[in-house]
Parts: C-alpha cells; structure tokens; sequence
C-alpha cells in the first residue's frame, strides 16, 4: 500500500517558469517530509524537507510547502534546464526502532526545456 | 566531499545463482539503509542497521535475502537464489544517526538484471 503518493509521473516547464511538483500521503503520523532528486545512472540526492509542523521551508530556488492536510507540494523557481530529473517525496516516522526509515513516493519526472 | 561507495555498478546473473553487493558508508555513519528500487517506483527500504544490529527487516524476504555489517561500517547484501523478479536498482544510504533530521546519503546503486 502506497503511504506516499505523487500522481503525477512527468511534467514539462519551460525555463524560467515555476515548476510545482505534489505529494500526497495517507499515514498521519508521519513527521517530516524531504524531497529528493534523482540524475540518471546515480543515486538520489537530497534536495530540502520540512518538518510537519512547519508550513514552508525555503532554500534558494527551492521552496517546499506544507499547507493542506496531507499534501505538500515542492516549488522551484525560476525552472532551469539542470533542473531535470526524477524528484521523489519521502516520508518518515518519528518512532520506535523504524527512526529515521523513509517512505518513498513513485517519483516525477520533471523536464526543462529552453 | 565524501560519498556512499557501492559495487558492483552493475551485475547481470542467471536466475537461481547467487548474486552480493557491498556498500561502504560514509565515514561515521551508523545508520545503514539497503533499497531496493524497482523501475517506475520509488525506492522501497530492505532493511537498516544502527552500527551492526539489525533495527529494521521486515520487508526483506528472508527465504533468499540475506544482510550483514559485521563491524557496524560496510555492508553486504546477498540474494540467493536469484529470481528474475529481483531485477531492480539496488540503492545503499547512511546517515549520521537514525535521528532527524533523516537526511540520508545515498550510494550510485547497483543495477541487477536476473537472466
């Protein structure tokens, strides 16, 4: 069963533009939320995360809210074409001897184009 | 800038034989996490160590999965016998500590194909 979830697969922007990136998850006791990008033939690398309390968290172009009940959405800003790569959304458990384990969603493939 | 270090990068092996990856954490982690990542999916957690216990197993199949860190730093995952469903990226990751704020690092990963 899918905790976190990121509908949609793929999405195309155009340099310059906003691309805003969603996940949805259904577990209410997760705790903090990261996203992370991911290059073809390497491992993926953190990007940001916020906690569950908190409902924005900015890192120079890249800005993760957490707003709506169990949604956040990942927003870069302005888009550039080595922006491109998969972008997954985790989530974690604050508990027990699982501290620290990640639950990952399917991923977005985001593309830039000039 | 120090890395999550995985081999093979690749492996290609016939079904029923037995197949190892190795990982090497960054230096002071002792939290250690085996991924599994199938394609089209995200990566879904195998098991994890904090030092050289087990904290978490319960989605490795145990029947043919095995993992070690005898001395709480390297790791090594073994499938045997291997099933064409095991074909996936095999994804190592550390962190500092199991705590928050759960960054972990990840391994290039190790693509097997089960022939």
């Amino acid at each position: 069963d899918q905790q976190v979830k990121q509908n949609s697969p793929s999405l195309s922007v155009q340099e310059g533009r906003i691309s805003i990136l969603n996940c949805d998850y259904t577990n209410s006791m997760f705790d903090y939320f990261l996203w992370y990008k991911k290059y073809p033939a390497e491992g993926p690398t953190f990007l940001i995360s916020i906690s569950s309390i908190k409902d924005k968290n900015e890192d120079g172009r890249f800005t993760v809210l957490n707003k709506s009940a169990k949604h956040l959405s990942l927003h870069i800003v302005p888009s550039q074409p080595g922006d491109s790569a998969v972008y997954f959304c985790a989530a974690s458990l604050d508990r027990g001897s699982t501290l620290g384990r990640l639950y990952f969603g399917r991923g977005t493939q985001l593309t830039v184009w000039p | 800038e120090a890395e999550v270090a995985q081999s093979p990068r690749y492996k290609i092996t016939e079904k029923s034989q037995a197949v190892a990856f190795w990982c090497d954490p960054i230096s002071g982690h002792a939290t250690l996490y085996w991924y599994r990542q199938i394609l089209g999916q995200g990566p879904e957690l195998l098991v994890q160590f904090q030092d050289e216990s087990v904290v978490d197993d319960s989605q490795l199949p145990k029947d043919r999965f095995s993992a070690e860190r005898l001395k709480g730093v390297d790791s090594t995952l073994k499938i045997q016998p291997a099933e064409l469903g095991d074909s996936a990226m095999y994804l190592c990751a550390s962190s500092y500590s199991g705590t928050s704020p759960y960054e972990q690092y990840f391994g290039p990963g190790t693509r097997l194909t089960v022939t």
